[in-house]
C-alpha cells in the first residue's frame, strides 16, 4: 500500500472536533488490527488494537471500531489536538501471521 | 513501555560501502523485523526473525542481509551500497502475534 509522504489522503480538521480515520483491509481471514501513529521524523507509535471477536474497543480519546461484514476498520479521535497531527496507518495480521500495513491517511489539525 | 532503539537517527554512505545498521529491544522480545519505507511505497518487509540465529526474507530482501547473535540486538546489512537504498530503515520487536513496536528510524543516504 501506500505510506508516508506524497500523495496520501488527507483528513483536514478543527481543534476540539472529532476525527474519524477509515481503513478497509482485504482478507477475510484477519483476526487482529492496529492502528499506528507516524509523527514527522519519528517511527509508527502504536496506538490501539483490537481481535476480531469484538467490534469496538475504546482508549484514552480514541475509539477503533470494526466491521467484518464490509471489511472496515475505523480509528476516532475525540476532541481533536494539534498533537494528533500525523500520518496514521492500519495493519492487519493475515493468515500466514505476518502484519500487513495498509494505506496511511495525514491527519492535519487547523488551531 | 517497550523501547526499541537505533543505533543511528541519520547515515551517509557512499556507494559500495559496508553498512551495519543495529537495532536493540528491550522487552526480551522473540520476533524482530527490518522495514524501509520511502514515499508512495508504504512499509516495505526486508527481513525478520523469530529467534536468535534465525532469519527469514521479507518481501524485499536483495542487496541485504541481517544478523541475530542475540535475542535483544538484530543487524540489518547493506554489503554494497547502491543508492537505490537511501531511504528510511525502522526497526521492530513484538511478543507472539502481538502488536509491533518500532523504533525511530535510521535515515540513510547512499551517495
Amino acid at each position: 500500500g501506500e505510506s508516508v509522504g506524497l500523495h496520501l489522503p488527507t483528513l483536514s480538521v478543527q481543534e476540539g472536533d472529532n476525527s474519524i480515520i477509515n481503513c478497509a483491509y482485504s482478507n477475510s481471514a484477519s483476526d487482529y488490527f492496529i492502528w499506528y501513529k507516524q509523527e514527522s521524523g519519528k517511527g509508527p507509535q502504536f496506538i490501539i488494537d483490537i481481535r476480531s471477536n469484538m467490534d469496538k474497543r475504546q482508549g484514552q480519546r480514541v475509539t477503533v471500531l470494526l466491521n467484518k461484514t464490509v471489511k472496515h476498520l475505523s480509528l476516532q479521535i475525540a476532541a481533536t489536538q494539534p498533537g494528533d497531527s500525523a500520518v496514521y496507518f492500519c495493519a492487519e495480521y493475515n493468515a500466514g501471521n505476518m502484519l500487513t500495513f495498509g494505506g496511511g491517511t495525514r491527519l492535519m489539525v487547523k488551531p | 513501555d517497550v523501547k526499541v532503539t537505533q543505533s543511528s537517527r541519520y547515515l551517509v554512505k557512499r556507494t559500495g560501502e559496508k553498512v551495519f545498521l543495529e537495532c536493540v529491544q528491550d522487552m526480551d522480545h522473540e520476533n524482530m523485523f527490518w522495514y524501509r519505507q520511502d514515499p508512495g511505497l508504504g512499509l516495505r518487509l526486508i527481513y525478520f526473525s523469530y529467534d536468535v540465529k534465525m532469519k527469514e526474507k521479507g518481501d524485499i530482501p536483495e542487496g541485504y542481509s541481517v544478523s541475530r547473535e542475540k535475542k535483544e540486538r538484530f543487524s540489518l546489512i547493506l554489503e554494497s551500497a547502491s543508492t537505490n537504498q537511501t531511504s528510511m530503515y525502522l526497526c521492530a520487536s513484538s511478543f507472539g502475534g502481538r502488536a509491533l513496536h518500532f523504533g525511530n528510524g535510521t535515515r540513510l543516504t547512499v551517495t
